[in-house]
């Protein structure tokens, strides 16, 4: 059982590249999330998913993009890569908000 | 802006001894979580507390909420150097804008001396 499961673990872009962070998940969860971790920040989400075809805004949208074409995938898209948004990003799957939510080992980004 | 404060920010103890952190929210919940996420590793879920609900337990640890304070509590208890880590509420909301999100707090970071 993989649980969640990110790639890459680290990337470098230049900015003004773009890319996408893979997530995906074999527990059939309907609610998927990304965060991005910064120092003294904690968690901040990014967008979340309550169901296939289902896709919201979180606290910090702006320069990335998701969708979810299917229950397993949950990719995360930087549109034009900027210093702002090196960060630590994190995909997280549950049942829903009122049960445990599963993370995955996390992609390190350096944007220079 | 995020859901959950937590204080304090840094806490050192010597094993054996016990661990509280503080986290405080803003609006109405449905129920509390806390996670613990070791130095660059993801986040693993520890305890989940429902709104209704005002203690629970799981092994060492002790977790309790006061929704008419908007504030949760978790105890570890008896240390080990193996606590050290950072811990971190989240809390998910019952409707609205708060539907469908799980926000998380800025976390405590826990050193345990041996």
């Amino acid at each position: 059982n993989a649980g969640v499961t990110q790639t890459p673990k680290f990337q470098v872009l230049k900015t003004g590249q773009s890319m996408t962070l893979q997530c995906a998940q074999d527990m059939n969860h309907e609610y998927m999330s990304w965060y991005r971790q910064d120092p003294g920040m904690g968690l901040r989400l990014i967008h979340y998913s309550v169901g296939a075809g289902i896709t919201d805004q979180g606290e910090v949208p702006n320069g990335y993009n998701v969708s979810r074409s299917t229950t397993e995938d949950f990719p995360l898209r930087l549109l034009s890569a900027a210093p702002s948004q090196t960060s630590v990003y994190f995909c997280a799957s549950s049942w829903n908000t009122n049960t445990e939510a599963f993370f995955g080992q996390g992609t390190r980004l350096t944007v220079v | 802006s995020q859901q959950g404060e937590e204080d304090p920010q840094a806490l050192s103890i010597q094993e054996g001894e016990n661990a509280t952190m503080n986290c405080s929210y803003k609006t109405s919940i449905n129920n509390l979580q806390w996670y613990r996420q070791n130095s660059g590793r993801g986040l693993v879920h520890l305890i989940l507390i429902r709104s209704n609900e005002r203690e629970k337990h799981s092994g060492r640890l002790r977790v309790t909420l006061d929704t008419s304070k908007k504030s949760s509590s978790l105890l570890i208890t008896a240390s080990r150097a193996a606590d050290t880590a950072s811990y971190f509420c989240a809390t998910g909301g019952i409707g609205g804008t708060s539907y469908g999100k799980l926000t998380f707090g800025q976390g405590t970071i826990l050193t345990v001396h041996p």
